[in-house]
């Protein structure tokens, strides 16, 4: 079946730096991926669709400046958390479709101390 | 704007019972649901996903129903086993590849 990666696994950071997480579809081509952040004991909420070529469509509340999103090719899409707060501390999903199904890669989690 | 929520929030039952997780959506026009487990810490895994033409699918001990007019989706679990023990998502699309998470239910089964 389809996989989808990220890198990395988890990720330690110290407030006001950045930090770059990697979504990329292992076999096969993705015009379109989805970033999902889910904080502790909550659900996935959806932040963004990361679009190739093209710039990423945000979710209302999501600031488009401090989540850097780059879908540079057809099997790569970058986030980039910007100036991290510890409230940006959460576990952080891709996904990209493959005909009728989305395949969510294995997540990344952030802590920003 | 679609909504999707899981009753109950949280379930402990023990070894064996049969059990059913409920998915309720707002918006009928759905074009996929999915059902997922997460565990602890850990990614999403797809149990079970049911096209808006589909009323059911079965995996193993697994058995996800659909219907679209009363929007609810439910989760049957046979024979539950302590390995079942996670968090179950459902999450619904309208079409767009754009998943509206429920808000999960977390299941412990006691040995």
């Amino acid at each position: 079946g389809a996989v989808v990666s990220q890198h990395p696994s988890w990720v330690i950071c110290k407030s006001g730096t950045s930090v770059k997480i990697e979504c990329r579809s292992l076999d096969f081509q993705a015009t379109t991926m989805f970033w999902y952040r889910q904080f502790p004991k909550q659900s996935l909420m959806l932040m963004a669709t990361s679009n190739e070529g093209s710039k990423a469509t945000y979710e209302q509340g999501v600031e488009k400046d401090k989540f850097l999103i780059n879908h540079a090719s057809l099997t790569l899409s970058t986030l980039t958390v910007t100036s991290a707060h510890p409230e940006d501390s959460s576990f952080y999903i891709c996904s990209a479709p493959l005909l009728d199904t989305q395949y969510f890669g294995p997540g990344t989690r952030l802590t920003v101390l | 704007k679609q909504e999707v929520t899981q009753i109950p929030a949280a379930l402990s039952v023990p070894e064996g019972e049969n059990l059913v997780l409920n998915c309720s959506f707002t918006d009928s026009a759905i074009y996929n649901l999915q059902w997922f487990r997460q565990d602890p810490g850990k990614g999403l895994t797809s149990l079970l996903l049911i096209q808006s033409s589909q009323r059911e699918q079965t995996s193993g001990r697994l058995n996800a129903s659909l219907d679209k007019s009363s929007g609810r989706s439910t989760l049957y679990i046979a024979a539950s086993q302590p390995g079942d023990s996670a968090t179950y998502l459902c999450a619904a699309t309208s079409g767009t590849y754009k998943y509206i998470f429920g808000t999960g239910t977390r299941l412990k089964v006691l040995a």
